[in-house]
């Protein structure tokens, strides 16, 4: 079985600071991670992904994550966050489900407010 | 692009009504359709997903179904709703066999 663990559930941080946020997870198989951005009253919008390759993975908004297998961790990091940052984060893995199929696991999410 | 639609974005409807909720996916064919809630300290659920038309895979029992009548649409409905059915519900998309899912808008759903 797969599971996400975020290890924070608030993290504010005062603006053009840098961020991390935590995440965790277990698997017995080979994973594939993502981060997703939920800003308020929104779906959720991509920041990036893990499938193989390079273990610092880039996405958008100046966000970056690094992937490290031996402390199955997947954190997301910024290193100077801006007001419009403020969001709820969720990392999650993804496991295939069969006939064509993945699905994703969340972690509960992270609160990130950026303070002025 | 792919582009993907839900509504009505905002829904309050009382205990015992019906509800149907309508996500359709433009841009792609025959892409897996899911069905995912986010109540208030339960995280983001999957409750349905779908790999084609009419084929239906149902993750939680619940009080809600779902169906699949075209390529790239997906309803949520439930026939009588409970107070513990409000949430925020997303509906999301993936190419065959992609390991990369989208989500749409999100959909609004209070119980009174």
């Amino acid at each position: 079985a797969q599971s996400v663990t975020q290890l924070d559930s608030q993290v504010p941080v005062f603006e053009e600071a840098p961020v991390e946020l935590r995440c965790n997870y277990s698997s017995s198989v080979s994973v594939y991670l993502f981060w997703y951005v939920q800003y308020p009253n929104q779906g959720l919008q991509l920041l990036l992904k893990y499938l193989s390759g390079s273990t610092l993975v880039k996405g958008i908004n100046g966000f970056e994550a690094e992937f490290n297998k031996s402390q199955t961790s997947f954190h997301l990091r910024k290193p100077s966050v801006h007001i419009s940052d403020t969001a709820e984060y969720f990392c999650a893995v993804i496991k295939y489900s069969g006939a064509g199929s993945y699905q994703l696991t969340f972690g509960k999410g992270t609160k990130l407010s950026v303070i002025p | 692009s792919q582009t993907i639609h839900q509504w009505p974005a905002t829904l309050v409807q009382p205990v015992g009504s019906p509800l149907s909720l309508e996500c359709t996916v433009e841009g792609t064919s025959n892409p897996n359709l899911y069905w995912y809630r986010q109540a208030a300290g339960r995280g983001l659920q999957l409750l349905f997903y779908s790999v084609g038309i009419g084929q239906i895979s149902s993750e939680v029992p619940q009080n809600l179904s779902a169906s699949r009548p075209q390529d790239r649409q997906f309803i949520l409905s439930s026939k009588k709703l409970l107070l513990s059915d409000s949430g925020f519900y997303l509906c999301a998309w993936s190419v065959t066999d992609g390991n990369t899912i989208y989500f749409g808008e999100g959909s609004w759903l209070t119980v009174v």
